[in-house]
């Protein structure tokens, strides 16, 4: 059975820091992981898919990196803004189609101004 | 391209009674995923239809079920409250089934049970 742990589960930091939020799961044998951010009260929204043969996934200052065999990914956000202070939660997924979508239970992230 | 719609937002239900909880996917998506959100257990998945069939289900009680109808939209039952069903409640679309492609996310229906 999938387990996913994100580390750490709540982060402060000051405006314009770059960070790195981590995801491990234990089973290797993933189809793909998908990283979110959810705010508040909210639903989530979709930051990067990276599929199993992918090393790494960029979109502006998030990059999402993958390394399988060891069962983790980490994402990295640079020069972070208060806009970013969120919930971000990964998922691993599959690898077979029956397979259900685990999610970690994020890391809360605050950026000070 | 509207996103996924969720009704209705806010609803608040007594023990013993139950609830309906509607879902609108993105046009053209075929799957919808089904999750319970509490600040406890974090995010569990439902279940998932497509194409109007149940593809997945997760490890709730049979109190808790689901349909799809043809134009892809969704719909969640929940009968018999108790109070530990207050959760968000979020519902997910995709293209396919959701383990292949992303998933697009409702804002959720936020249910209190008194």
């Amino acid at each position: 059975k999938q387990e996913v742990t994100q580390i750490p589960a709540a982060l402060s930091v000051p405006e314009g820091e770059n960070l790195v939020l981590n995801c491990s799961f234990t089973d290797s044998a993933i189809y793909n992981l998908q990283w979110f951010r959810q705010d508040p009260g909210k639903g989530l929204t979709s930051l990067l898919l990276i599929q199993s043969s992918q090393r790494e996934q960029t979109s502006g200052r998030l990059n999402a990196s993958l390394d399988k065999s060891s069962g983790r990914s980490t994402l990295y956000i640079a020069a972070s803004q208060p806009g970013d202070s969120a919930t971000y939660l990964c998922a691993p997924v599959g690898p077979n189609r029956d397979d259900k979508i685990i999610f970690g239970k994020g890391t809360r992230l605050h950026i000070l101004p | 391209k509207a996103g996924v719609t969720q009704t209705p937002r806010y609803l608040i239900k007594t023990r013993g009674q139950q609830v309906t909880l509607s879902c609108s996917p993105i046009s053209g998506h075929r799957s919808v995923s089904w999750y319970q959100q509490t600040p406890g257990q974090g995010l569990q998945f439902l279940f998932e239809y497509f194409s109007e069939t149940q593809r997945n289900k997760g490890n709730f009680p049979g109190r808790f079920s689901g349909r799809q109808f043809s134009n892809s939209r969704s719909e969640m039952n929940v009968s018999t409250l108790e109070l530990g069903d207050s959760a968000l409640y979020l519902c997910a679309s995709s293209l396919h089934l959701a383990v292949l492609v992303e998933q697009f996310f409702g804002p959720g229906t936020r249910l209190t049970v008194l």
